[in-house]
C-alpha cells in the first residue's frame, strides 16, 4: 500500500516570500500521479498542482511549483509571492496511474498561515 | 454545471440513528469516491464507484453502505450512527483513464456530521 508523509504539521510565512512544503511517498510503482490540494478554511478541496511520474520536468502553475525528485519519493511545494489567500490547509495526495486513478492517498495535511 | 454537490452541509445525529449523505454530479463522470476528514488524519478512502451498478471498499469502510444506480448519483449511507463516524465527509468524483481521464478528481464542498 501507498503511503504518503507530510512532515510540517504547521508552517507561517511573511506575505511576499517563498515557502516550501515537504511531501514523501512510498510507492513500488513506476507510473503513478502525485497532487497538491489547497483546503481553505471554506473547506472546499481545490486542486492547486498535479505532477506525473513519467514526466522529468517539475509542473508549475503560476506562483506554485513542484520539486519532484522521483528516487528519493519526494515532491515538495514552492509558493512564491505568498498572499494571504494562500493561508490555508495543503495536502500531498498520491494515485496510481492506470485503472485506480480515483483512488486518492492524502498526507496528513500542512498548515499553512501567511501572516501580513 | 453545478460540478459536485452534497447535501447536507451540517447533520447532527444520536447514536443509533441512520441518515443518508448524498452526492450529485453533472459532469458525467464515471468514477465516484467518498472520503472522511479527520483532524491529524488527512482524507482517508471510505468507498468507490468505477460506475453504476458498481461500488468496492476503500481504505475505512465499516459503517457505512453505498450503492449506484445512476452515474449522476452516489449516495453514503451511515445505518447505525457511532461517534466514531464524527467526521467531515467529502464526495468526488473523475473521468476515467479510458475516456482520457487527467486524473483530477473533483470535491464536493463536505458535509460535517457529528453523532452524540
Amino acid at each position: 500500500a501507498q503511503t504518503v508523509t507530510q512532515s510540517q504539521p504547521e508552517m507561517s510565512v511573511q506575505e511576499a516570500e517563498t515557502v516550501t512544503l515537504s511531501c514523501t511517498y512510498d510507492t513500488s510503482e513506476n507510473n503513478y500521479y502525485l497532487f497538491w490540494y489547497k483546503q481553505p478554511p471554506s473547506r472546499q478541496m481545490i486542486l492547486v498542482i498535479r505532477q506525473e511520474a513519467y514526466k522529468q520536468q517539475n509542473a508549475t502553475e503560476n506562483r506554485f511549483s513542484v520539486n519532484f525528485q522521483k528516487a528519493a519519493k519526494s515532491f515538495s511545494l514552492k509558493i512564491s509571492d505568498s498572499q494571504l489567500g494562500d493561508t490555508a490547509m495543503y495536502f500531498c495526495a498520491f494515485a496510481n496511474s492506470g485503472g485506480s486513478n480515483y483512488k486518492l492517498t492524502f498526507g496528513k495535511g500542512t498548515l499553512l498561515t501567511v501572516n501580513p | 454545471n453545478a460540478g459536485v454537490t452534497q447535501t447536507p452541509k451540517f447533520q447532527v445525529l444520536k447514536t443509533g440513528q441512520s441518515m443518508t449523505l448524498q452526492c450529485a454530479q453533472d459532469m458525467n463522470h464515471e468514477y465516484m469516491s467518498w472520503y472522511r476528514q479527520d483532524p491529524g488524519m488527512g482524507l482517508r478512502l471510505i468507498h468507490y464507484s468505477v460506475g453504476a451498478g458498481i461500488t468496492d471498499q476503500g481504505e475505512v469502510p465499516n459503517g457505512y453502505n453505498v450503492s449506484r444506480s445512476t452515474t449522476e448519483d452516489f449516495p453514503l449511507r451511515l445505518l447505525s450512527a457511532a461517534p466514531s463516524q464524527t467526521s467531515v465527509y467529502f464526495c468526488a468524483s473523475s473521468y476515467s483513464i479510458l475516456a482520457g481521464g487527467a486524473y483530477e478528481q473533483y470535491f464536493g464542498p463536505g458535509t460535517r456530521l457529528t453523532v452524540t
